[in-house]
This record gives structure tokens, C-alpha cells and sequence, in this order.
């Protein structure tokens, strides 16, 4: 079974350091990989996704993830945190078999402060 | 091009009751996928449909069910309310035909279970 883990279910940055969220997943297969973000009482949106088309893949809002393969890893940065990037953050892979069913990490909130 | 939309947005059931949460997604997109959302469990996934067809169900109890109608919509069923299924349902949408289509959410349903 397809699987993603999130490292550190709470990160704290300063406004304008680099921000590191990490993921690793386990998959047989070649995965298809997401991260979302979730505002305050709101759904998820989507940050960016990886289709095998790159390793490195840019997003909205500045962020941007690498696939690593050797490393199992598909971690999300970006170089200078606004607060506005205060969040939670999810890692996904898309399981295997058919369908549209997402696997989700624990998540990891982001707080940014002054 | 209007989100995928969920009502309604809040509601309050007492243990015992049934619930009706919503589902329209967007335009052109067969696909509906239902996730719960707590604090101890994250992010878990419920049932997809496509084509008014179950096609993926997760390890949740009888008690949730779903259904989607011959113009995509979907609804979800949860009978015989318990505390612990308070929560945040979300809905996505998708495309069909590759892996790698962006999966779409809503803003969610918040359910208390009092």
C-alpha cells in the first residue's frame, strides 16, 4: 500500500527564513504526489503536484518540491516565509488501482512569526 | 469556473440523528470523493464515485454511505450519529482519464454531534 509520511507535525519559522516541510512516501510504484494547504476553517488547496513529468516542481505561492527518489522524499520549501503562509500542510499520494482516492500525511502547521 | 461546492457548511445533529451533506463539483467532473477530518484521525477517506458507481470505499462503518446522481452531484448519508463523528467532510472533485488531474476539494461540511 501507497503511504506518505510528514516529519514534524509543527514547524515555527521567522517571516522571511526558508521554509522546509518534509515528506517521504512508500510506493512499489512511481507515485503521484500532492501537497495541499489548509487555511483556517477552509477546505484544501492545492500547492503543487508531482507527475513524473519533473523532479522539480514549482507552485503556487512561491513554494516548491523535489522528488527524490534515492531519498523516498518530496519535500516542500520555500525560500522566504511570509505570514501569510501560516497554514497546515499535507502531503497526499494517489494510491494505485484505479480511482481518485488520496492517502494523506498527519499534516504538519506552519507558524510564521515576526 | 465555480468550486466544488458543499452545503451546508455548519450543522449541529444530535447522537441518534441522520445527516444529508452535499456535493456539486465541478463542472465536467465525474469523479466525487469523500473525506472525513478530525484532529485524532486526520485525514481519511470515505468513498468515490463515478459514473452514480461506488468505485473506491475506505474502512469506515456501514452507518456512512453515498450516492451520486446522473449530473455528478453526490450526497453522503451518515445514520445514527455518534459524538466521535464529529468532524470536517470534505468533498473533491476530479477529472478522469490520468493520474496526475488535480484533485479539487470544497470547503467543507463541519458536523457536531452533540
Amino acid at each position: 500500500a501507497q503511504s506518505v509520511t510528514q516529519l514534524g507535525s509543527h514547524v515555527s519559522v521567522s517571516e522571511g527564513a526558508l521554509v522546509l516541510l518534509r515528506c517521504n512516501y512508500s510506493s512499489s510504484v512511481p507515485p503521484y504526489l500532492f501537497w495541499y494547504v489548509q487555511y483556517p476553517n477552509q477546505g484544501l488547496q492545492l500547492l503543487l503536484k508531482y507527475t513524473s513529468a519533473a523532479t522539480l516542481v514549482k507552485g503556487i505561492n512561491g513554494f516548491e518540491a523535489e522528488f527524490k527518489k534515492s531519498e523516498t522524499s518530496f519535500h516542500l520549501t520555500k525560500p522566504s516565509a511570509h505570514m501569510s503562509d501560516a497554514a497546515e500542510y499535507f502531503c497526499a499520494v494517489r494510491t494505485t488501482g484505479g480511482g481518485n482516492k488520496l492517502t494523506f500525511g498527519t499534516g504538519t502547521q506552519l507558524k510564521v512569526e515576526l | 469556473k465555480a468550486g466544488v461546492t458543499q452545503t451546508p457548511r455548519y450543522l449541529i445533529k444530535t447522537r441518534g440523528q441522520q445527516v444529508t451533506l452535499s456535493c456539486s463539483p465541478i463542472s465536467g467532473h465525474r469523479s466525487v470523493s469523500w473525506y472525513q477530518q478530525t484532529p485524532g484521525q486526520g485525514l481519511q477517506f470515505l468513498f468515490e464515485y463515478f459514473s452514480e458507481t461506488q468505485r473506491n470505499k475506505g474502512n469506515f462503518p456501514g452507518r456512512f454511505s453515498g450516492r451520486q446522481f446522473s449530473n455528478s452531484r453526490s450526497e453522503m448519508n451518515v445514520s445514527t450519529l455518534e459524538l466521535g463523528d464529529s468532524a470536517l467532510y470534505l468533498c473533491a472533485s476530479s477529472l478522469e482519464g490520468a493520474p496526475g488531474n488535480t484533485i479539487y476539494f470544497g470547503e467543507g461540511s463541519w458536523l457536531t454531534v452533540v
